[in-house]
């Protein structure tokens, strides 16, 4: 089975500032299997990229995706205090990594 | 609009059963695989368990095979999750999805299923 491991686990940044959110996977997996999605305290999750890159709807363009052998990246450029979430990476509409939590303050 | 409605959660206890149902709206539910995935407190989201169109093809996380069945009824634009033999590890909020291929792109707002004597 695919593992997913996300780094880092937390991330504190302040408005303005890049964060660079990593997915390892266990093995080389084609990036179409790979999804990140953001999820706020008491809402809904919400899609921000599948295939690893490519962006759902109403995303803004500072989010971006990437993909570099088992590595698969999100990055958000210009961080808003909005953007406060919990991060999650997923394989083949399954499997989910742990998450990584950003704080922007 | 487009969305997804969970109804079904509550109180129950260890050893008991639930049904939770997704009430779709605003699109074709019967051209789209269905998702349902959980968050326990504090932990992050799990896959619990997704059907195909038809409801021909099911895939379940390992942990609660034989103790939960996905099912839908598209005439109806619902899809349902039987939960049974709950265990207080199965206490989560419940989340109902839509999967449009390896992610899925609309969410409910979740229903709580809380396991407890």
């Amino acid at each position: 089975d695919i593992v997913l491991t996300q780094s880092p686990g937390t991330l504190s940044l302040s408005p303005g500032e890049r964060a660079t959110l990593s997915c390892w996977t266990s093995r080389s997996v084609a990036p179409k299997y790979i999804a990140w999605y953001q999820h706020k305290p008491g809402q809904a999750p919400r899609l921000l990229f599948s295939g690893a890159f490519i962006r759902a709807t109403g995303i803004p363009g500072r989010f971006g995706g990437s993909a570099a052998g088992t590595e698969f990246t999100l990055t958000i450029s210009r961080l808003e205090p909005e953007d406060s979430a919990v991060y999650y990476c997923q394989y083949y509409g399954q499997r989910f990594g742990q998450g990584t939590k950003v704080e922007v303050k | 609009d487009v969305q997804l409605v969970e109804t079904g959660g509550g109180l129950v206890q260890p050893g008991g059963s639930l049904t939770l149902s997704c009430a779709a709206s605003g699109f074709t539910l019967g051209s789209y695989w269905m998702t349902w995935v959980r968050q326990a407190p504090g932990k992050g989201l799990e896959f619990v368990a997704n059907i195909r169109q038809d409801g021909g093809d099911k895939v379940y996380l390992d942990s609660v095979k034989g103790r939960l069945t996905i099912s839908r009824d598209n005439a109806k634009d619902s899809v349902f999750l039987h939960l049974y033999i709950l265990t207080v590890d199965d206490t989560a909020v419940y989340y109902c999805a839509r999967d449009v291929g390896y992610a899925v792109d609309l969410w409910g707002q979740g229903t709580l299923v809380t396991v407890s004597s």
